[in-house]
């Protein structure tokens, strides 16, 4: 089965640092989703882009983080600088516009 | 008020026994309804999807949509301990099917 794949899966780092996960979406998927899950808010939607597009950014910090897709096969969200309260599990999500989202394993992030 | 309401369990149950895993949500333009099974550090899984109202069944799931009520059901027949998982539900609405709003979550335990 296709899967979206995430990179790293695992990220510890000192606040201040820039933090920068990775997305390859299914190929042929042209909707690709970020989320933050903590045990206190869930599910968030950060952004998502389709056709590679933005589309709707209402849910991240602008000042601190950014997300880009600079291909099909990769998008990226990066935060800068980190603060401890970014610390949480980011998702990938991908998809054929107007059917659900297939998810990657996400980015598990802590910051010190 | 949230869109999309859970109850969040924790649901525990014997072995073969039937579980009942619902929402409640306010918006009524969804037309899109979802539900997805998340095992322990990995992504969110998709396991039932549906349009508008009425029932749909795979194997020993079943979901039910009732638009009137504003309410979603995910059953599940002869639960085994794999099905042990946090179960979300999430909602599109029909002109953007793509984004999703989800619920929480309910955690489930099927205990041998």
């Amino acid at each position: 089965d296709a899967r979206v794949t995430q990179t790293p899966r695992h990220k510890v780092t000192e606040m201040g640092q820039e933090v920068t996960m990775r997305c390859q979406p299914i190929l042929g998927h042209n909707t690709v989703f970020w989320y933050r899950q903590t045990m206190m808010q869930g599910l968030e939607l950060l952004a998502y882009f389709r056709n590679r597009a933005p589309l709707d950014d209402s849910g991240m910090p602008k000042d601190r983080f950014s997300a880009e897709m600079p291909d099909a096969t990769l998008a990226t969200l990066k935060i800068q600088p980190s603060e401890p309260r970014d610390s949480a599990v980011y998702f990938c999500a991908s998809g054929v516009w107007g059917q659900p989202q297939h998810f990657g394993d996400g980015t598990r992030l802590s910051i010190l | 008020q949230k869109e999309v309401e859970q109850d969040p369990g924790p649901l525990s149950v014997p072995e073969g026994a039937i579980v009942s895993l619902n929402c409640t949500y306010s918006n009524s333009a969804f037309q899109y309804f979802m539900w997805y099974r998340q095992y322990s550090r990995k992504g969110p899984e998709l396991l039932m999807y549906t349009y508008s109202s009425g029932n749909k069944e795979d194997g020993r799931f079943t979901a039910q949509v009732d638009k009137s009520s504003k309410y979603i059901s995910l059953f599940i027949r002869d639960s085994q301990p794999s099905d042990s998982a946090t179960y979300l539900c999430a909602m599109s609405e029909g002109t953007n099917a793509g984004k999703s709003t989800f619920g929480d979550g309910t955690t489930l335990t099927v205990k041998p």
